[in-house]
């Protein structure tokens, strides 16, 4: 059971340039979402999904986009990356609505440490 | 709106002492709790969850907190601290739709020798 499964781990873009942060999970879970960790701010919400074909934005969501094809799949892209989106994201997954008399906890991928020259 | 408030963002306290993290949250109904442990350049892992069974959690690693409503608290506690404790932790609260988690700012944890 592999979890919530993060790719690349480690990438470099220059400023302007566009990549995509890929999340898996393989637990079925309805809810994904991405977050994005900085020194001293602890972890800010990006963009959310509650299912297949539905998403919202979170708290941070300029400079990104997302989509939901799949349960399984929550890819996050940057369109024009700047420097101002160095920093290392998560992406997380849970039960979500349906299940929220027995809600649960968030699985955590490892992390992918983005840097933006 | 929900908030999550961790009152000391840095902690240090010595091997074999007891560890107290305070967290208090502020919401219009009864969230779900948890707290949540980092350790450097890892992921975040769970501890323990709070999801109105019982007031007193227990968590992995000899950790406990306990709710109380009253104070709108959901304190962590260790009676004995390990090296291994220091990391990152977070207070995380969700509401009853499983959909809005909200994150505390996070408290690092240092155990001296």
């Amino acid at each position: 059971n592999a979890g919530v499964t993060q790719t690349p781990k480690f990438q470099v873009l220059k400023t302007g340039q566009s990549m995509t942060l890929q999340c898996a999970q393989d637990m079925n879970h309805e809810y994904m979402s991405w977050y994005r960790q900085d020194p001293g701010m602890g972890l800010r919400l990006i963009h959310y999904s509650v299912g297949a074909g539905i998403t919202d934005q979170g708290e941070v969501p300029n400079g990104y986009n997302v989509s939901r094809s799949t349960t399984e799949d929550f890819p996050l892209r940057l369109l024009s990356a700047a420097p101002s989106q160095t920093s290392v994201y998560f992406c997380a997954s849970s039960y979500g609505p349906r299940l929220a008399g027995l809600t649960g906890e968030l699985f955590f991928g490892e992390g992918s440490r983005l840097t933006v020259l | 709106a929900q908030s999550v408030t961790q009152l000391d963002s840095h902690v240090s306290v010595s091997e074999g002492t007891p560890v107290l993290l305070r967290c208090n949250y502020s919401s219009s109904y009864s969230p779900s709790l948890f707290w949540y442990v980092q350790h450097p350049n890892k992921g975040l892992q769970l501890l323990l969850k709070y999801t109105s069974a019982a007031t007193l959690v227990k968590g992995i690693n000899g950790f406990e907190a306990e709710f109380k409503k009253s104070e709108t608290s959901f304190h962590l506690t260790k009676p004995s601290a390990h090296m291994s404790d220091a990391a990152e932790y977070f207070c995380v609260a969700v509401d009853n739709y499983g959909q809005n988690f909200v994150f505390g700012p996070g408290t690092r944890l240092s155990v001296l020798p």
